[in-house]
């Protein structure tokens, strides 16, 4: 198995609803990576695990909140959103090893909110 | 700190005619390169990379990139596209998790 899976491939939610979004890697990759991306622009990281922890979170607003519940999955609950939050998010996963590894994306998570 | 600049935001190119997307980079550490494709509506697709080693790299789908560390650039190359190339290709700079991505260069490939 060589790929990140990402589900659901599309959500629209209101900025009340609570909802989530699920990452999954069977590669033994030991980092996983959440971005978002705007269209016609590049990715932007929003936050980094590494072997199950959270090491990087770039200044993500709270209604944004990431889980690693093992070495496969990546959670990205999502509460109260905005409008301008509509984005694609990517998931990412790198092999274990040194900081450099390469990332590999899943297909994404087209959201919409209302 | 490290940068990208991608030179081209948009690059159209006749069928079976070649390519160059060019990208510089500017970092005070060793770095390490990699060159991103995405096509309309998917995720981001690894193209090929430089880590150390030779400097001209072979990636998938016939592309080539050379690693110039004098002038700081990593141009991505093909010898003769295809409609299906036609994406969003994105250069991109790590040297530790963060990945700092260029603005990206749109390809679009005309018969």
């Amino acid at each position: 198995d060589t790929e990140v899976t990402q589900t659901p491939k599309h959500l629209v939610m209101g900025m009340t609803n609570k909802k989530s979004l699920k990452c999954e890697q069977h590669m033994g990759h030991r980092a996983m990576y959440w971005y978002k991306q705007k269209a016609k622009k590049p990715p932007e990281l929003m936050f980094v695990y590494s072997y199950e922890k959270l090491s990087i979170n770039e200044s993500v607003p709270s209604r944004f909140s990431p889980e690693c519940p093992n070495s496969s999955l990546l959670n990205l609950h999502l509460h109260a959103l905005q409008p301008e939050d509509s984005a694609l998010y990517l998931c990412a996963s790198s092999p274990p090893g040194t900081s450099q590894e390469t990332q590999y994306f899943g297909p994404g998570t087209r959201l919409l909110v209302l | 700190a490290q940068s990208v600049t991608q030179l081209d935001s948009q690059v159209p190119v006749f069928e079976e005619a070649p390519v160059e997307l060019r990208c510089n980079y500017s970092s005070s550490v060793s770095v390490y390169l990699f060159w991103y494709v995405q096509y309309p509506n998917q995720g981001l697709q690894l193209l090929l990379k430089y880590l150390s080693g030779s400097t001209l790299v072979k990636g998938i789908n016939g592309f080539e990139a050379e690693f110039n560390k004098s002038q700081t650039s990593f141009h991505l190359r093909k010898p003769s596209v295809h409609i299906s190339d036609t994406a969003e290709y994105f250069c991109a700079v790590s040297p530790d998790y963060k990945l700092s991505f260029g603005a990206g260069t749109t390809v679009t490939v005309r018969a």
